[in-house]
């Protein structure tokens, strides 16, 4: 079946502008993670949103991070402003998730470049 | 503070031999640890997990040993092969869905 998938796949923009990155988890799937990996630098959590609420949104790296997710579905992790040193690879990933640790399952990732 | 490590950020094995990734925590709380392979231009793919109350796991050519006292687990690849040249993470979570991540470990089988 269809994994998660992620767009753009990569993305260059200049310091200052909005970007808005796209996520589709496996279908039925209602836990939805987005983490952040720079270079050399492991995965870093940023939210997690269960069904289309998000309970944990503590490793949001500053106010210029938000996300949303709809209809349980599709989520959109949009970074306002950007900065150089929010060059990384965002990743998305969705679990079916009620409680415990899961099987995360991830997209392939967006990679961002902030000129 | 880093609660996950992976201090080797390479390795090469030949074929055939063994690989072992090693992966050290410091979060006492920690009481589920998963390995994922992770392919250029691929999101990680889940491996295998252990859960502590055990301290190995066995599927297929891939053991995880998990030892709780040294705060230390290991993935044994036997026997190694060119398609498993990726890059390796261990995730710890204290039972939520928070992974805490490791930096990674590039194994490099030679053919």
């Amino acid at each position: 079946g269809a994994g998660v998938s992620q767009s753009p796949s990569n993305k260059v923009t200049e310091k200052g502008k909005d970007v808005e990155l796209r996520c589709d988890p496996i279908s039925g799937h209602t836990a939805l993670y987005w983490y952040r990996q720079s270079l050399g630098q492991g995965l870093e959590f940023l939210i997690y949103f269960q069904g289309n609420s998000a309970p944990d949104k503590s490793g949001l790296p500053s106010d210029r991070f938000s996300a949303e997710r709809t209809g349980g579905s599709v989520s959109t992790l949009t970074i306002q402003r950007t900065q150089q040193e929010d060059s990384a690879v965002y990743l998305c990933a969705s679990s079916d998730r009620t409680s415990g640790p899961d099987t995360q399952y991830f997209g392939p990732g967006t990679r961002l470049t902030v000129l | 503070d880093q609660q996950v490590k992976q201090n080797s950020p390479s390795l090469s094995v030949q074929e055939g031999r063994i690989s072992i990734l090693n992966c050290d925590y410091t979060n006492s709380m920690f009481d589920y640890f998963l390995w994922y392979k992770k392919y250029p231009a691929e999101g990680p793919t889940f491996l295998i997990s252990i859960s502590s109350i055990k301290d190995k796991n066995e599927d297929g050519r891939f053991t995880v040993f998990l030892n709780k006292s040294a705060k230390h687990l290991s993935l044994h690849i036997v026997p190694s092969q060119p398609g498993d040249s990726a890059v390796y993470f261990c995730a710890a979570t204290s039972g939520t869905y928070k992974y805490i991540f490791g930096t990674g470990t590039r194994l490099k089988v030679l053919a």
